[in-house]
């Protein structure tokens, strides 16, 4: 059982690139959230999905877009990276309803803007 | 506004004896209150939650957790703290606003626990 996939590990992009970050869940979880995790700022929620062709914004959603075409998958992209994007982005899945509670978590991928 | 907060950045033990990490929350309705711990260069790992029923959260690698209502705390503990304990500890609430129906967190800063041998 996989649980939650992420890639790439790392990236390093320069400013003006764009880029997608994958993420894949095997779980069947309806709910599917991008975070990213900067010193001293906790996690901080970009964008969330409930469902496939459902996604709405979180806190910081601007430079990034998503789209949930597949329960699988739930996709980051990032329009046109700027330093400040710099961070560590992580993916999380979970039921919803009834069922939810806790969200399973990726490893991550750590992303430099230069 | 919901929120958690950790006032602590830090937290230094040593091992064996007992740990205490501290949260405090603030949300409308009863909230659903969750602990992660996270390694160095790793995902955030679940460790318990509450939702209903005893304010005593048992979870994983021998932590516990004290839901407060009055107090609007839940403070994560362990009797006998372990080297390999030391770690980022967050803890978060799911947004009552849209109760389960998202379960969207809201996550603290983290606390740094660092156990001494």
């Amino acid at each position: 059982n996989a649980g939650v996939t992420q890639t790439p590990k790392f990236q390093v992009l320069k400013t003006g690139q764009s880029m997608t970050l994958q993420c894949a869940q095997d779980m069947n979880h309806e709910y599917m959230s991008w975070y990213r995790q900067d010193p001293g700022m906790g996690l901080r929620l970009i964008h969330y999905s409930v469902g496939a062709g459902i996604t709405d914004q979180g806190e910081v959603p601007n430079g990034y877009n998503v789209s949930r075409s597949t329960t699988e998958d739930f996709p980051l992209r990032l329009l046109s990276a700027a330093p400040s994007q710099t961070s560590v982005y992580f993916c999380a899945s979970s039921y919803t309803g009834t069922r939810s509670g806790e969200q399973y978590f990726g490893p991550g991928t750590r992303l430099t803007v230069t | 506004a919901q929120s958690v907060a950790q006032p602590e950045d830090q937290v230094n033990v040593a091992e064996g004896n007992p740990l205490t990490v501290k949260c405090t929350y603030s949300v409308s309705g009863n909230p659903y209150l969750f602990w992660y711990v996270q390694y160095p260069n790793r995902g955030l790992q679940f460790l318990l939650k509450y939702i209903t029923g005893d304010n005593l959260v048992k979870g994983s690698y021998g932590f516990e957790a004290e839901f407060n209502k009055s107090q609007t705390s839940f403070h994560l503990k362990k009797p006998s703290a372990l080297v390999s304990d030391s770690a980022l500890y967050f803890c978060a609430v799911r947004d009552a606003l849209y109760g389960g129906a998202t379960n969207k967190l809201i996550f603290g800063t983290g606390t740094l626990l660092a156990v001494q041998p």
